[in-house]
């Protein structure tokens, strides 16, 4: 079955500091891989998402990803963190089962950004 | 601009009442789903419809039901709330089928006591 695994829970990082969220997923096909984020009470918005072609992908608020296929990964990279970017982030691939699309998510990673 | 709306955002209700949920999207797709969120699940798929008058059961189906009488709506039911059903529900909406984004409401946090 398709799933997708964020292996860190929680991260924490220092404004300014470089951050990266892994991402793994297991889908036989090309996958369709999403990245969301969740601030505290509301709802998720997009950041990015691969379909094909570039294998990095370029989202919102200067935030990047790239899909390795060998990998199985799709991680979320931002050069330079600060404070707002502290939310809970979801890493998402789209299955196609019997027509129907499904989207599975991993468990998330919250993200803690210190001063 | 187009959105999609979720009510109640916040719900305390007992065991055993039916309590329906409501979201409204704005961008007339035909795609429409709804999902849970729980501490260690992330989001799991609860029902979705692909247009008026389809419905489909996701993997966490039990005790939900939903109908979708026109575009713009799917309410979520639950006809006999129970405690596990404690949680924060999002709906979402799509275009297509496939290769499309999905955008998600705001949230409704509905606890059972």
């Amino acid at each position: 079955a398709q799933s997708v695994t964020q292996p860190d829970i929680h991260i924490t990082v220092s404004e300014g500091a470089s951050l990266e969220l892994r991402c793994n997923y297991s889908y036989g096909a090309t996958p369709y891989l999403f990245w969301y984020v969740q601030s505290p009470g509301q709802g998720l918005q997009l950041l990015l998402k691969y379909f094909s072609g570039d294998t990095l992908v370029q989202g919102i608020k200067g935030f990047e990803a790239e899909f390795k296929r060998s990998q199985s990964s799709f991680n979320l990279r931002k050069p330079s963190v600060h404070w707002s970017d502290a939310a809970e982030y979801f890493c998402a691939v789209t299955t196609i089962i019997q027509g129907a699309q499904k989207l599975v998510f991993g468990q998330g990673t919250r993200l803690t950004i210190n001063p | 601009d187009a959105e999609i709306t979720q009510s109640p955002r916040h719900k305390i209700t007992e065991t055993g009442r039916q309590v329906t949920l409501a979201c409204h999207q704005t961008w007339n797709h035909n795609n429409m789903f709804w999902y849970r969120q729980d501490l260690g699940h992330g989001l799991r798929l609860i029902h979705y419809s692909y247009g008026v008058q389809d419905t489909n059961k996701g993997e966490v189906s039990d005790g939900y039901s939903v109908s979708r009488s026109n575009t713009e709506d799917l309410p979520l039911t639950l006809e006999s709330a129970a405690s596990s059903q404690t949680s924060v529900y999002f709906c979402a909406s799509s275009r297509n089928v496939y290769r499309e984004t999905q955008y998600f409401g705001p949230g409704t946090r509905l606890t059972v006591l």
